[in-house]
């Protein structure tokens, strides 16, 4: 099956942890994107990238980290920088086309 | 950027009856729109999308409007079922200059519920 796998499902932190969230996608997109969601709010843009190698904040990168070593992998870490980091953090790829391919999200709370 | 907004938080709608979901927009240049549905603890799904050089669209059981005049957009959902039951988002897509893709900027979504 083609898609957008996020790991895990469910991360728990403690204060002051750093912790990397998985995205990995087989359906040959170039772009990718990470995103974060508050309970009863739309979508916030934090990173993204167009092409390996090569990545840009978006609206609220403060406290993220990202990497773009392959095309298929868009790791997204959340440092101990990020004061509420407690959220839904969706994942979502891009083909040649404007429509976003989503993930099944990863939901992290910070103990 | 600019930002999208929805008209009402919270939509409650008769099994069989149509539903209709609106959405605000306020950048002109915007010119493309997608609309999203999203279920409880998953990633939002495709339903429907339209460019701004069209006034309608229609899909399965789905129809977008886009009233460029007034900056609106609207999601009609024919006879809804209790699987429609989700939280919907619309987002726009401001191309940029150079011609390039930007990045999607979403509303903060109506939660439709299916009264049976």
């Amino acid at each position: 099956d083609g898609g957008i796998t996020q790991s895990p499902k469910y991360l728990f932190r403690k204060e002051g942890q750093n912790v990397t969230l998985s995205c990995e996608q087989n359906l040959n997109h170039d772009a990718m994107y990470w995103y974060r969601q508050d309970p009863g709010q739309g979508l916030r843009l934090i990173y993204y990238s167009q092409i390996v190698n090569d990545f840009q904040k978006g609206d609220i990168a403060e406290g993220y980290s990202v990497s773009r070593e392959k095309k298929e992998s868009f790791p997204l870490t959340v440092t101990s920088a990020q004061k509420n980091p407690t959220a839904f953090y969706l994942c979502a790829s891009r083909s040649g086309g404007e429509e976003q391919f989503f993930g099944p999200g990863t939901r992290l709370t910070v103990l | 950027g600019e930002s999208v907004g929805l008209h009402l938080p919270t939509l409650s709608v008769q099994e069989g009856d149509n539903s209709i979901i609106n959405c605000a927009y306020s950048n002109s240049a915007s010119d493309y729109f997608i609309w999203y549905k999203q279920e409880s603890g998953k990633g939002p799904q495709f339903i429907i999308d339209i460019r701004s050089n069209m006034d309608k669209r229609q899909g399965q059981r789905v129809t977008v409007l886009l009233n460029k005049t007034v900056k609106h957009l609207s999601l009609q959902i024919a006879a809804t079922q209790p699987g429609d039951s989700a939280v919907y988002f619309c987002a726009e897509n401001l191309r940029g200059s150079s011609g390039s893709a930007r990045q999607l900027t979403f509303g903060s979504g109506t939660q439709l519920t299916v009264l049976p």
